[in-house]
Parts: C-alpha cells; sequence; structure tokens
C-alpha cells in the first residue's frame, strides 16, 4: 500500500519569497506523484506530476518540484510567491501497477503575507 | 471545454436523513471518482469508474453509501441513512481514459458541501 506524508500542515510566508511544502511518500513499488492545490471554495487543480524522465517538473504559476526516489520524497518549490498563491496545497500518489488508487496527502495550508 | 459539473452546491440535512449528489464529468473522460474531503483532511477515494464499471471501492461504506453511473457518463452518489460524520466536502472528478491512466490527471468539480445536523 502507499502512503502520503506532507510533514507541514501550515505554511506561512512573505510575498516574494520562496517557499517549499514537503512531501514524503512510501511505496513498494514504483509510483506517479502529483501536486494539486485548492483554492477556497473551489475543486482541486492540477499543478504538475511526476510520471517519469527528468526529476525536476514544472508546473503551472511558476511552481516545480524534484522527485528524489531515494529519500522518496517530491518537494514543491517557488522562488518567488505572491498573494494568490494562498490555498491549500495536495499531494498526491498512485502506485504505476498494483492497487489502482490515488492517495491524497493531508494537505499544506500556504498562507502568503504582504 | 466545461468543466465537471457537480450540484447541489451545499445541502443541510438532519441525521438519519437521505441526501443524493449528482455529478456530471468532461465529456468523453472514460474514468469518474468521487472524494470525501472532511475538514482539515485530504480527499479520500470512495469510489471510483471506469465507463460504467467500478474498478474501486473498498473505501465506500457500503451500508449507506451508493453510487451508479449510468450509461458511463453521469454518476449519483448517495447516502442513507446519513450520519452526523458524514460532514464533509464530496468532490467528483474525471481523468481520460489513455494508454496510462494512472498516470492522468483528474479535472476536479467545485464539490458539494454536506453538513448533518
Amino acid at each position: 500500500a502507499q502512503s502520503v506524508t506532507q510533514l507541514d500542515s501550515q505554511v506561512p510566508v512573505f510575498e516574494e519569497a520562496p517557499v517549499e511544502l514537503r512531501c514524503n511518500y512510501s511505496s513498494s513499488v514504483s509510483v506517479y506523484l502529483f501536486w494539486y492545490v485548492q483554492y477556497p471554495n473551489q475543486g482541486l487543480q492540477l499543478l504538475l506530476k511526476y510520471l517519469s524522465g527528468s526529476t525536476l517538473v514544472k508546473g503551472i504559476n511558476g511552481f516545480e518540484a524534484e522527485f528524489n526516489k531515494s529519500q522518496t520524497s517530491f518537494h514543491l518549490r517557488k522562488p518567488s510567491v505572491h498573494i494568490s498563491d494562498t490555498a491549500e496545497y495536495f499531494c498526491a500518489v498512485i502506485a504505476t501497477s498494483g492497487t489502482y488508487k490515488y492517495i491524497f496527502g493531508t494537505g499544506t495550508r500556504l498562507k502568503v503575507l504582504a | 471545454e466545461a468543466g465537471v459539473a457537480q450540484s447541489p452546491r451545499y445541502k443541510i440535512i438532519e441525521k438519519r436523513q437521505s441526501v443524493a449528489f449528482w455529478c456530471n464529468p468532461i465529456s468523453g473522460h472514460a474514468t469518474l471518482y468521487w472524494y470525501q474531503q472532511i475538514l482539515g483532511q485530504g480527499p479520500k477515494l470512495l469510489i471510483q469508474f471506469q465507463n460504467n464499471g467500478v474498478v474501486d471501492d473498498s473505501q465506500l461504506p457500503k451500508d449507506r453509501f451508493s453510487a451508479e453511473r449510468l450509461k458511463g457518463v453521469d454518476s449519483t452518489l448517495k447516502i442513507q441513512p446519513a450520519k452526523l460524520e458524514d460532514s464533509a466536502v464530496y468532490l467528483c472528478a474525471s481523468s481520460l481514459d489513455s494508454p496510462r491512466p494512472r498516470g492522468e490527471t483528474q479535472y476536479f468539480g467545485p464539490g458539494t458541501r454536506l453538513l448533518v445536523l
């Protein structure tokens, strides 16, 4: 079975500062990894995903994430955040074979301060 | 293209009552998901359909929850009878069928916020 751990429930950061949201996963088989963002009263929207190839993945709104297989991590980063990035961010994983079920982390609430 | 549609957006019921949620996925999307998102938690998959067949419903409380996807398009999720702990946002998502379906992006609807009193 797979599991996802998002280590920080809340991350406050000043506008234009860099941010990193952490995600670690556990799985006995290879996985695909995703980051979704949820704005207030809205559904989730894909930021980026890792399926294969380059371990550095670039997504929308200036976000990027790096897949680190040895550390089983997929941390999300942005070099300079905006007020509009204030939202909840979810890391998700699915095994590439076997059980066909997406597992989401508990989320990290990013609060960008002026 | 139109996104995933869900209705109603909000629902308040008393415990032991029944409730139904409706989802219309993006046209052409073969896979449809229902998630339960309790406040402060990540989405939890309740049931996944591939066309009108069930792929996974291992986390669906079958004594009170049911779901169907007629003709492989729209879907309804029902709770009967509701309990206080069913208060949550119910999210519907859909994705394309492709040679690598597990890697496909899920497109989420706005959700239905349920409050059980």
